[in-house]
């Protein structure tokens, strides 16, 4: 079946700008994960939904960040003012149910390069 | 100091050698625990999940320390295919799940 896709692959924004990835899970996925990964580094938690409620958003690294699943399926993750700090892959995962245990799976990503 | 720690390596690694390598983890409240692949530029992919009493995975096994807050990955025989970062994970029953990534261990298989 289809995996997790992301759109667009790649984004370059100059600095200032707003942008806007997109999420579509696994159809059926309850929980939905959005993680930054800086290059040499490990993905970073930035946001967690399960179904429409966004339930954790402590890895937001700023009020610039903001998410959102309204209807509990794709989802949205916007960065308003951009600045060069905010390069990094954008990864979004899903997993079946609500649990730690759950399998995660990855999206491609999106390459966010700010000027 | 990071949740998640690991040797970034890189391990060079003859082919059909064996390599293992070590991830450590501060919460005590953690577990569950996976080893991800990442390939260069591509998503991170399971790999394998780690069980207590220790798995096996064809040519890979993972082990759980809970003692000393470690777990391991083994790799036998090593294919040049196997080259690729390995991505320790933890999730902790206080965290919805969320994952706390190592920064990756670089293993590099040679001819």
């Amino acid at each position: 079946g289809a995996g997790v896709s992301q759109s667009p692959r790649y984004k370059v924004a100059k600095r200032g700008q707003d942008v806007a990835l997109r999420c579509d899970p696994i159809s059926g996925h309850v929980s939905l994960f959005w993680y930054q990964q800086a290059l040499g580094q490990g993905p970073e938690f930035l946001t967690y939904f399960q179904n429409e409620a966004q339930l954790d958003k402590s890895g937001l690294p700023s009020d610039r960040f903001f998410a959102e699943r309204p209807e509990g399926s794709v989802s949205t993750l916007k960065i308003q003012r951009t600045q060069q700090e905010d390069s990094a892959v954008y990864l979004c995962a899903s997993s079946l149910g609500r649990v730690y245990t759950d399998t995660q799976y990855f999206g491609p990503g999106t390459r966010l390069t700010v000027l | 100091r990071k949740e998640v720690e690991q040797d970034p390596g890189p391990f060079n690694v003859p082919e059909g050698a064996t390599v293992a390598f070590n991830c450590t983890y501060s919460n005590s409240a953690s577990q569950s625990f996976f080893w991800y692949r990442q390939d260069c530029r591509k998503e991170p992919k399971l790999l394998m999940s780690v069980y207590s009493s220790g798995n096996e995975d064809g040519r890979f096994t993972a082990q759980l320390n809970r003692a000393s807050q470690y777990i391991s990955l083994l790799i036998r025989d090593s294919k040049l295919s196997d080259s690729a970062t390995y991505l320790c994970v933890v999730a902790s029953t206080d965290s919805w799940g969320k994952f706390q990534f190592g920064a990756g261990t670089q293993v590099v298989v040679t001819p």
